[in-house]
C-alpha cells in the first residue's frame, strides 16, 4: 500500500459527460502529479501540483483541468468526454517537488471508460 | 518530443542470469533519475533512483548505472528472478516526473 488513495477505482462513463477523480496524497507529502496511461502505453505527465499551486504542466488536455485543495487533495476534472479519454489514470506524491526527495509513490488508479 | 526514450518495449530474460533494462534522455537539465516497476492493474511503484552528480547506485539486485555525456541510463537486475516480470519505467525529474513508454521484462525459468 503506498498511501495514495485513487476514487473511484473504475468509472463508465458516456461521451460528453464530465466526471471528476479524486486522489488523496500520503500524509504530509505536498506534491500531488496526475498521469494518464491508455492501452498499456506509457505514462503521459499531465500535471503537477505542489502545496495547492499548479507547478508544471504537461500533455494536458483543455478539456480538463485540476487543483490541489488547503488538505492537499486533488482533484482532476475531465469535461466534453471523448472515446479517445479512455485511460488509466494514476495520481502519485512526494514530499517535495524538488530536492533529492522526489520519489513519487503511485495510487492504484481509476480506470475510465467512455462509451 | 519525447525527452525520455525507452527503445526496447520488451526484453525476455533467463532465471538467474542479468537484465539490463535502457533508457535515453535528451534533456540535459534533469537531475535525477528513477525506475518504476509496474504489474497489470496497479500503479507504478518505486524501484532506485540516482542523482546525475553520481554514476552509480547499488540496491541489492538492483543497479542503476546513469552516463550524463551519453544522456544514458540502465537498470540492472541480477540475477533475475520470475518475480521480476512486470513493465519497467524510467523517469527524470524535469517539469514533473517525465516517464518512458515502459519495457515488459519476463524472466522466464
Amino acid at each position: 500500500d503506498s498511501g495514495v488513495t485513487q476514487t473511484p477505482k473504475h468509472l463508465i462513463t458516456a461521451t460528453g459527460q464530465r466526471v471528476t477523480l479524486r486522489c488523496s496524497p500520503r500524509s504530509g507529502d505536498l506534491s500531488v502529479y496526475w498521469y494518464q496511461q491508455s492501452l498499456d502505453q506509457g505514462l503521459q505527465f499531465l500535471i503537477h501540483y505542489y502545496n495547492g499551486e499548479e507547478r508544471a504542466k504537461g500533455n494536458i488536455l483543455e478539456r480538463f483541468s485540476a487543483q490541489q485543495f488547503p488538505d492537499l487533495h486533488s482533484e482532476l476534472n475531465l469535461s466534453s468526454l471523448e472515446l479517445g479519454d479512455s485511460a488509466l489514470y494514476f495520481c502519485a506524491s512526494s514530499a517535495t517537488g524538488t530536492g533529492m526527495n522526489t520519489e513519487a509513490f503511485f495510487g492504484q488508479g481509476t480506470r475510465l471508460t467512455v462509451v | 518530443d519525447q525527452q525520455v526514450k525507452q527503445n526496447s518495449p520488451s526484453l525476455s530474460v533467463q532465471e538467474g542470469r542479468i537484465s539490463i533494462l535502457n533508457c535515453d534522455y535528451t534533456n540535459s537539465m534533469f537531475d535525477y533519475f528513477l525506475w518504476y516497476k509496474k504489474y497489470p492493474a496497479e500503479g507504478p511503484t518505486f524501484l532506485i533512483s540516482i542523482s546525475s552528480i553520481k554514476d552509480k547506485n547499488e540496491d541489492g539486485r538492483f543497479t542503476v548505472f546513469l552516463n550524463k555525456s551519453a544522456k544514458h541510463l540502465s537498470l540492472h537486475i541480477v540475477p533475475s528472478q520470475p518475480g521480476d516480470s512486470a513493465v519497467y519505467f524510467c523517469a527524470a525529474r524535469g517539469d514533473g516526473l517525465i516517464f518512458g513508454t515502459g519495457t515488459r521484462l519476463q524472466v522466464f525459468p
